[in-house]
């Protein structure tokens, strides 16, 4: 079975700096990769997600996420961050016979001013 | 047009009652989902549906019933609420397998 570890419980960081959010996954074959974002009292949001192909993916609101095969690994990266980014940050795997998809524990990211 | 839309929002209730939360998704995917999001906003799936099917149903006490009259709705029943069971219940639906899942708001359940 699939499995996400996100070892970053919580993360700040000032506004206009960069952001980077780790996520390693365990799962034997080729995984289906998402990043979803979680503001404050909403539901979940599809920053991104990688299925196959270019190893950099692009998302919504200016994040991208890497692909490396070789670590295992799925980080999120945003060159400068707004205020409006605070939020709980989930990795999430899927595969292409299944379902079910297993969400990491989170990162919580606070925005200083 | 919201596209997953969850009711209600909030629900607040005492050990013992029933309760009902109910699930639309106007997106035309064939798949939904009950996520139960704890404290510690840990996410576990708990149930899915595929046209109606049951194909997912994880380790659920049996107080938790879902129910998909069809392939654009899906509620969750819940008998002899507990302490335990508060939480925040979120809808999710997909096409087919990978993921990939869209999400409702969420409903925030307080058992007192």
């Amino acid at each position: 079975a699939q499995s996400v570890t996100q070892p970053d419980i919580h993360i700040t960081v000032s506004e206009g700096a960069s952001l980077e959010l780790r996520c390693n996954y365990s799962y034997g074959a080729t995984p289906y990769l998402f990043w979803y974002v979680q503001s404050p009292g909403q539901g979940l949001q599809l920053l991104l997600k990688y299925f196959s192909g270019d190893t950099l993916v692009q998302g919504i609101k200016g994040f991208e996420a890497e692909f490396k095969r070789s670590q295992s690994s799925f980080n999120l990266r945003k060159p400068s961050v707004h205020w409006s980014d605070a939020a709980e940050y989930f990795c999430a795997v899927g595969t292409s016979n299944d379902y079910k998809l297993s969400f990491g524990a989170g990162t919580t990211v606070t925005v200083r001013a | 047009d919201t596209a997953v839309s969850q009711t209600p929002k909030y629900l607040v209730t005492q050990m013992g009652n029933d309760k009902s939360i109910k699930c639309e998704q106007n997106l035309g995917h064939d798949t939904m989902y009950w996520y139960k999001q704890d404290s510690k906003k840990f996410l576990k799936i708990m149930f899915s549906y595929n046209n109606k099917e049951l194909i997912i149903n994880e380790t659920v006490p049996n107080r938790f019933s879902p129910k998909s009259p069809d392939k654009a709705h899906l509620n969750l029943h819940i008998n002899s609420l507990e302490l335990g069971d508060s939480a925040v219940y979120f809808c999710a639906s997909s096409r087919g397998t990978g993921g990939g899942y869209t999400f409702g708001s969420g409903t925030r359940l307080t058992v007192v």
